[in-house]
């Protein structure tokens, strides 16, 4: 079946570092999101990504689709201590009948 | 207003026991889904329901009963908990949910603990 993978599990940064997690799914991917979960909260929406290649900003966070449609990147540039949480990239295949398939996360910490 | 609502927040229940939690959007979703989330953060999709109908059913084990009696509702009751039923659930709803449309964003409910001892 569909399978996400993200990477790293775990960082740690000093806050002013930046930091990127990356995703890569074993199938092409339709659309591909990301989800931020503060510890204790629920996932929250980020962002979708829809085109090859596209490149999206928030501020601080820059989200890349591959080309191929099947990897991700998430960077954020000069974290903060409120950039602290998981990042979840999730991708929906484009086989009939799938649902969104979340990778494992990236816990990032960040120390002042 | 709450957009996607669970109840219980926390559970607490003996190995055997059956409960159940309740999840509520107010969205106007026609797809409503239950993931679980185990000790490790792993998001994983139990089911899916778009307008009461079951459309995803992830190899969940058949204690394991989703019912939703309207769009807007989606429960889920568990019978003979075990030990590896503690996680938290999570409740979500989205506009669509069928693959080859736009999925859009997943709105997830705040979760409900529950630890079976």
């Amino acid at each position: 079946g569909q399978q996400v993978m993200q990477i790293p599990q775990y960082q740690h940064v000093q806050e002013g570092e930046d930091f990127t997690t990356y995703c890569n799914s074993s199938t092409t991917l339709s659309n591909i999101q990301w989800y931020k979960q503060r510890p204790g909260g629920h996932p929250v929406f980020l962002i979708q990504l829809v085109k090859s290649g596209e490149v999206k900003k928030q501020k601080r966070l820059t989200f890349q689709f591959g080309e191929a449609k099947k990897n991700s990147s998430l960077h954020i540039t000069a974290t903060q201590t409120t950039d602290v949480g998981t990042y979840f990239c999730a991708g929906l295949s484009d086989q009939a009948g799938t649902a969104l398939i979340f990778g494992k996360g990236t816990t990032l910490s960040v120390s002042s | 207003d709450t957009a996607v609502s669970q109840t219980p927040k926390y559970l607490v229940t003996q190995m055997g026991n059956d409960k159940s939690i309740k999840c509520e959007q107010n969205l106007g979703h026609d797809t409503m889904y239950w993931y679980k989330q185990d000790s490790k953060k792993f998001l994983k999709i139990m089911f899916s329901y778009n307008n009461k109908e079951l459309i995803i059913n992830e190899t969940v084990p058949n204690r394991f009963s989703p019912k939703s009696p309207d769009k807007a509702h989606l429960n889920l009751h568990i019978n003979s908990l075990e030990l590896g039923d503690s996680a938290v659930y999570f409740c979500a709803s989205s506009q669509a949910g069928l693959a080859g449309t736009n999925t859009g964003e997943l709105f997830f409910g705040e979760g409900s603990r529950l630890t079976v001892l």
